[in-house]
């Protein structure tokens, strides 16, 4: 049982280049988030979604797009990376909403230079 | 001011110690909180899980909340080596939204 796993651990693009996140969930989860972890930030959530075809903005979802296909897969695309988006990126699945827990990834390391 | 608030730290306590953790939050409408725990290059993993007022033990770990000062705790008794992470502490109401606090760096020497 896999969890919730993301895909690429690590990335390094420069400013301007285009990247496309993945995030999988094998628990059948209804919602899933995306958010980004940055130093004295804590957890600010991205954009999520509750469930296949539905997608929603979250606190900072500027210059981020997602989409949600197919249940188990939740995308986030940056178009133009900017330097302000270097970050660690982790996505989180829960079955249903806050009452129940969200699982998190291993997170993506994401430098824009 | 910050929907939750978190002291950073980092605390540092010997092995054995009992290791207090706090976060304050603004709205009373939060009905659900979490304590998250991260280790170094991971992801957060769900700690301990509170619905509205009161203690909650698991172990080691106790877990309380007073909503009439909009406080919430995470003590670990007996803290380990191994306990040396980010505590991150998180709150909800709604259906969808959980709000994380900054976290707090824990290192237990041993």
């Amino acid at each position: 049982n896999a969890g919730v796993t993301q895909t690429p651990k690590f990335r390094v693009l420069k400013t301007g280049q285009s990247m496309t996140l993945l995030c999988a969930q094998d628990m059948n989860h209804e919602y899933m988030y995306w958010y980004r972890q940055d130093p004295g930030m804590g957890l600010r959530l991205i954009h999520y979604s509750v469930g296949e075809g539905t997608t929603a903005k979250g606190e900072v979802p500027d210059g981020y797009n997602v989409s949600r296909l197919k249940k188990q897969n939740f995308l986030l695309g940056l178009e133009s990376a900017a330097p302000s988006q270097t970050s660690v990126y982790f996505c989180a699945s829960s079955y249903r909403g806050v009452g129940t827990e969200a699982f998190f990834g291993q997170g993506t390391r994401l430098t824009v230079v | 001011q910050k929907e939750v608030e978190q002291d950073p730290g980092p605390l540092s306590v010997p092995e054995g110690a009992i290791v207090s953790l706090n976060c304050t939050y603004s709205n009373s409408a939060f009905q659900y909180f979490m304590w998250y725990r991260q280790y170094s290059r991971k992801g957060p993993e769900l700690l301990m899980y509170t619905y509205s007022s009161g203690n909650k033990e698991d172990g080691r770990f106790t877990a309380q909340v007073d909503k009439s000062s909009k406080y919430i705790s995470l003590f670990i008794r007996d803290s380990q080596p191994s306990d040396s992470a980010t505590y991150l502490c998180a709150v909800a109401s709604g259906t969808y939204k959980y709000i994380f606090g900054t976290g707090t760096r824990l290192k237990v020497l041993a």
